[in-house]
């Protein structure tokens, strides 16, 4: 089975702060992307990286920042934490897009409070 | 960014009942999706259809891709507690990330 792992449930942090979200997965998956879900908003994409050094905006990409160095690791940056990022930050990964479609696979997410 | 129509945005069912959700978009997709989320969790696969017209089973679920591919439906048969959760359309066309509905929220009374 997939499995993609993100390094907090629960995290709790100061305005200004520079937080760092680190999410790892374990099938060689090409790609890798963030989400966050909010009540009523569903799920947003922030960024994406369809491979390694490679990074993509997604529809909310403002005060985010990631980094893929790593194939099986995509960090999101939040370079000043603000309180409208509160929020629960979902990461997934898939293979490929190529001719077929593979489903995306989610981590269980990380539910992050700023204060 | 483009986004899905879902509804209903949420239901309360007695246990046993059937449900049906549904999804609609204003353009094509060539995979239909429906993800499951439990609370605290991550979502998680269910159904994946691959051709305009498909019905796929999983149990208690069934799944249809639109025979015009701008929607899906997601029926859930003889409903149980277990069955709470928020269910999630998505549709995918080319290289793009998926395109998600905003979720239909599910509770279902013993």
């Amino acid at each position: 089975d997939v499995k993609v792992t993100q390094s907090s449930r629960y995290l709790v942090k100061r305005t200004g702060e520079k937080v760092f979200l680190e999410c790892v997965q374990d099938m060689d998956h090409e790609n890798m992307f963030w989400y966050r879900q909010d009540p009523g908003l569903g799920l947003r994409l922030i960024y994406f990286s369809y491979d390694v050094k490679m990074k993509e905006k997604g529809d909310i990409p403002e005060g985010y920042s990631v980094s893929r160095e790593k194939k099986e690791r995509f960090s999101l940056i939040l370079e000043s934490a603000s309180t409208n990022q509160t929020s629960m930050y979902l990461c997934a990964s898939s293979l490929s897009w190529g001719a077929s479609y593979q489903p995306q696979h989610f981590g269980d997410g990380t539910r992050l409070s700023i204060l | 960014g483009q986004q899905l129509n879902q509804s209903p945005q949420s239901m309360f069912i007695q246990e046993g009942e059937d449900v049906s959700m549904n999804c609609t978009s204003s353009s094509i997709f060539n995979t239909w999706l429906w993800y499951k989320q439990d609370p605290g969790e991550g979502p998680v696969l269910l159904i994946a259809l691959y051709k305009a017209g498909e019905l796929t089973s999983n149990g208690r679920l069934t799944a249809q891709f639109g025979i015009t591919r701008k929607d899906s439906f997601l029926n859930i048969s003889a409903s149980i507690p277990s069955d709470v959760g928020i269910y999630f359309c998505a549709g995918h066309i080319g290289n793009t990330p998926l395109v998600f509905g905003k979720g239909t929220r599910l509770s279902v009374i013993a």
